[in-house]
């Protein structure tokens, strides 16, 4: 079924950085696609970031664009989000979540992990 | 840009059946995924590409979508059920994944 686990979350000051990673195991992480999702306390799922198989050509959400980067190293089977100009607004929960389907952009997230939290506060 | 709008609650007694909608623009070609998120445990993809179940999961889940509406359907509701479940849509047009605001299930 194959899992994922975060780490890196913590506490950090507004305007600094952070870098998350996602480990990959248990399944071939160079042929599914991988996203980062959040959540504030209390809120709703937030999608943040997609980084396709091959690595190119990511995308991310307006609200966290040109501050964040996704990227992944599929030797080391694992996924990153550097977090720059950290905001209050970004305190929240971060997953990552594997596309289903393999080779593929779209369709559901059927694998996530537990998250790990990040807390943005002077 | 595209939006996704789910109510915020929606309540059922044991053994009903709850449907929970999720409305956008038009769904037309796009696949509508549903998850289930309970309190301090990550979400799980309860249905895919509109009304396909991930294997384990129970038949009591179904899904559908017509125009601007899909639907999340839970029969013969548990307490288990309770939980806040979730829409997602990936838009091709801006290559971004897209989430509802939830909705609240409470099983009374």
């Amino acid at each position: 079924q194959g899992q994922l686990e975060e780490s890196g979350g913590g506490v950090v000051r507004p305007g600094r950085s952070l870098r998350l990673s996602c480990a990959a195991s248990g399944f071939i992480f160079n042929i599914y696609g991988i996203n980062w999702v959040r959540q504030a306390p209390g809120k709703g799922l937030e999608w943040v970031a997609f980084i396709p198989y091959h690595g190119s050509n990511p995308s991310y959400a307006n609200s966290v664009k040109g501050r964040f980067t996704i990227s992944r190293d599929n030797s080391k089977n694992t996924l990153f989000l550097q977090m720059n100009s950290l905001r209050p607004d970004d305190t929240a929960v971060y997953f990552c979540a594997k596309v289903r389907g393999a080779v593929v952009s779209g369709g559901g997230l059927d694998i996530w992990g537990r998250g790990t939290m990040v807390t943005v506060s002077s | 840009s595209y939006v996704l709008t789910q109510p915020p609650s929606v309540s059922v007694a044991p053994g009903q059946t709850a449907r929970i909608t999720c409305e956008g623009d038009n769904f037309g070609r796009k696949s509508v995924q549903w998850y289930q998120e309970k309190p301090g445990q990550a979400p799980i993809l309860v249905l895919y590409d509109g009304s396909e179940r991930p294997s384990g999961l129970p038949e009591r889940f179904s899904g559908s979508s017509s125009g601007k509406t899909a639907t999340l359907t839970v029969s013969r509701v548990e307490p288990g059920d309770a939980a806040d479940y979730y829409c997602q849509v990936w838009d091709s047009s801006s290559d971004h994944v897209l989430f509802g605001g939830g909705t609240k299930l409470t099983v009374l």
